[in-house]
């Protein structure tokens, strides 16, 4: 079954520190991963895909296909980078969307 | 301005009413999408529609109905029949399957029974 993990509902680092939001996957096909994310009072939006091997804002994150991961990481925290996140799935010659059931990220000051 | 418009941003019901949820969209995407976000479950895939006159049930497609009649339209009815209807429904755009992948979403509306 497809299927997106994120096991931690709340993460809270100081600032400065670093986060890793973790994401694994179950998908037998070929998949395409995203993180989405939601600031507060703000539409959800792409924060970056695997695909495109792209550092936004400081974030990257790596496909593992052995160990079936998508963690995002940053090495060092801002406070504005508090907000929900969400890790996604899809797979090519497909229209269907899974998304994992989100992080909130808190950065402390 | 190009988007996705979802309306009501709130909308209130009594019990065994049906309602509609609007979801607009002007970036000429094929595909779109109606998910609903509850607390500590995520997103989850209600309906999508890769194409006019053309929609697939998602995850939970029970009590709710859809149509797309027109390419930037997808209108989300929630019936009498969905058991636990309060909650925040967001609807989603995507150019489609030669596109880059990413997800446009609208602001949401806030569906409260009472």
């Amino acid at each position: 079954a497809q299927r997106v993990t994120q096991p931690e509902k709340l993460l809270s680092v100081f600032k400065g520190a670093p986060v890793e939001l973790k994401c694994n996957y179950s998908y037998s096909g070929s998949p395409e991963l995203f993180w989405y994310v939601q600031y507060s009072r703000q539409r959800l939006q792409l924060l970056l895909r695997h695909i495109s091997r792209e550092s936004i804002k400081g974030f990257t994150a790596d496909l593992n296909k052995g160990e079936t991961s998508f963690h995002l990481k940053k090495p060092f925290a801002q406070e504005e980078d508090s907000a929900m996140y969400y890790c996604a799935l899809t797979s090519s010659g497909t229209y269907k969307y899974i998304f994992g059931t989100g992080t909130r990220l808190k950065v402390l000051a | 301005d190009g988007g996705i418009t979802q309306s009501p941003k709130y909308l209130f019901r009594k019990e065994g009413q049906n309602v509609t949820l609007s979801c607009e969209q002007n970036l000429n995407h094929d595909a779109m999408y109606w998910y609903r976000q509850d607390p500590g479950q995520g997103l989850r895939l209600i309906y999508y529609s890769q194409i006019v006159n053309d929609f697939q049930k998602g995850d939970i497609a029970e009590g709710y109905s859809v149509s797309r009649e027109k390419k930037e339209s997808f209108p989300l009815t929630v019936t009498s029949a969905q058991k636990n209807p309060t909650a925040f429904y967001l609807c989603a755009s995507s150019a489609g399957l030669l596109s880059t992948g990413e997800l446009f979403f609208g602001e949401g509306s806030r569906l409260t029974v009472l």
